[in-house]
């Protein structure tokens, strides 16, 4: 149980272009998910909180204009990432809670900007 | 700042043995601690949660928690090379409010045939 799937796995793309990360439980609903962002051989940093039917919490310093989340239901949320810049290049990664505290992490998405 | 804190390592041990590692946090009211286990180029991966003083015990993993000292540590019996990888603590940092947590930067593990 408690499996959590990411689409793209992988996307390369120009710079200025944007890009949509879905991010879905399959086997349970997940009133909250959580999206992170992992630099080579860094922690996991959370970017946002998204609950599903309202606005997405962003953490300090992430913009909320350039990464755009969306929790259309309980089961998706997205994570768009608007003209994107090489510096955006990254491992994207979800989680989505099925109970108490506990996150389960899709398997992520790697981004490259050009 | 709330922080989360392990040795980066690398921790070496030789098949078969006993590996230990270990996490403390500043936030004094935090409730939940996980442990994860995340290979190169993958995603995390839960392995253990703790909620209370003590050990927890989970096939060849043992949690130990110590709120009073704010460490939580991790016990691998019977290491074996696949479980050569990064691992990281996080710590739920608002006391369940919500279900936000900080990852610690990760202990690698590196097991030896």
């Amino acid at each position: 149980g408690a499996v959590v799937s990411q689409h793209p796995s992988r996307v390369i793309c120009k710079s200025g272009t944007s890009v949509k990360i879905e991010c879905r439980s399959l086997d349970f609903q997940a009133t909250t998910m959580f999206w992170y962002r992992q630099f080579p051989k860094k922690s996991l940093m959370l970017m946002a909180t998204s609950n599903e039917g309202s606005k997405a919490t962003y953490e300090q310093g992430v913009e909320k204009d350039k990464f755009l989340i969306n929790h259309a239901s309980l089961t998706l949320s997205t994570l768009t990432v608007t003209s994107a810049h090489p510096e955006d290049s990254s491992f994207y990664i979800c989680s989505a809670t099925p109970a108490y505290n506990e996150q389960f992490f899709g398997p992520g998405t790697r981004l490259t900007v050009l | 700042q709330k922080e989360v804190e392990q040795n980066s390592g690398p921790l070496s041990v030789p098949e078969g043995a006993i590996a230990s590692l270990n996490c403390t946090y500043s936030d004094r009211v935090s409730q939940s601690f996980f442990w994860y286990r995340q290979y190169s180029g993958k995603s995390p991966e839960l392995i253990m949660s703790i909620y209370s003083n003590g050990d927890k015990e989970d096939g060849r993993f043992t949690a130990q928690l110590n709120k009073a000292s704010q460490y939580v540590s991790l016990l691998i019996r019977d290491s074996q090379p696949s479980d050569s990888a990064t691992y990281l603590c996080a710590v739920n940092i608002d006391g369940g409010a919500t279900n936000k947590l900080i990852f610690g930067t990760g202990t690698l593990l590196a097991v030896q045939p």
